[in-house]
């Protein structure tokens, strides 16, 4: 069973601080991996991908990925109460494209 | 047009009733996915088309379930007979390039309730 997981939260963060969203994935055949932001009753939106090992930043985002530890982060720098969302992780496999159940971030102003 | 879109947005339909649900992708997108997305839940894949070939439909959780795209471009997600666990969010998604590597743009998603 190919699996993506996501700890479900809520996550709290004051506006300004750092947060750190976590994934894991059990496929060591996945070769992309991807973080979307949904806001409640819209659908997912494209934040940022990943492919390679290390570090990617766009903008106040960063995501990182871990192969051997089949690990993926993102981080939000300067947190503003408008990235209060659900953030999802993805990973894709085969012909198919995983994603975790979300983590909650609630930005407090 | 600029982005993905899905029709209907809402659906409400009374089980055992037949729904169709479509699909127009980013034009010129190749791979088209279909996901089902339950309240407090990520999506969970359904079934991928890379142009009008159904790569793959492994998703699909029953035999009620059919997807189509004929030309290659629009898609058609339907369920005969539905049942109350149907309802959810069917999301569809698309992807400039085959394959399930690269980022894909999601539309609004229909919201179906079986009642």
């Amino acid at each position: 069973q190919k699996e993506v997981e996501q700890n479900s939260g809520p996550l709290s963060v004051p506006e300004g601080a750092i947060a750190s969203l976590n994934c894991t994935y059990s496929d060591r055949g996945s070769q992309s991996f991807f973080w979307y932001r949904q806001y409640s009753g819209k659908s997912p939106e494209l934040i940022m991908f990943i492919y390679s090992n290390g570090d990617k930043e766009d903008g106040r985002f960063t995501a990182q990925l871990n192969k051997a530890s089949q690990y993926v982060s993102l981080l939000i720098r300067d947190s503003q109460p408008s990235d209060s969302a659900t953030y999802l992780c993805a990973a894709t496999s085969d012909n198919q494209f995983y994603f975790g159940t979300g983590t909650s971030l609630t930005v407090i102003p | 047009g600029a982005g993905v879109s899905q029709s209907p947005r809402y659906k409400v339909a009374k089980r055992g009733q037949d729904v169709a649900l479509r699909c127009d992708p980013i034009s010129g997108h190749v791979s088209l996915f279909w996901y089902q997305q339950a309240l407090g839940q990520g999506p969970e894949f359904l079934t991928y088309f890379q142009n009008e070939a159904q790569l793959d439909k492994s998703g699909l959780p029953s035999d009620r379930f059919f997807a189509e795209r004929p030309e290659g471009s629009v898609s058609t997600l339907k369920i005969q007979r539905t049942q109350q666990e149907d309802s959810a969010v069917y999301l569809c998604a698309s992807s400039f390039e085959g394959g399930t590597r690269h980022e894909q743009y999601f539309g609004p998603g229909t919201r179906l309730t079986v009642t």
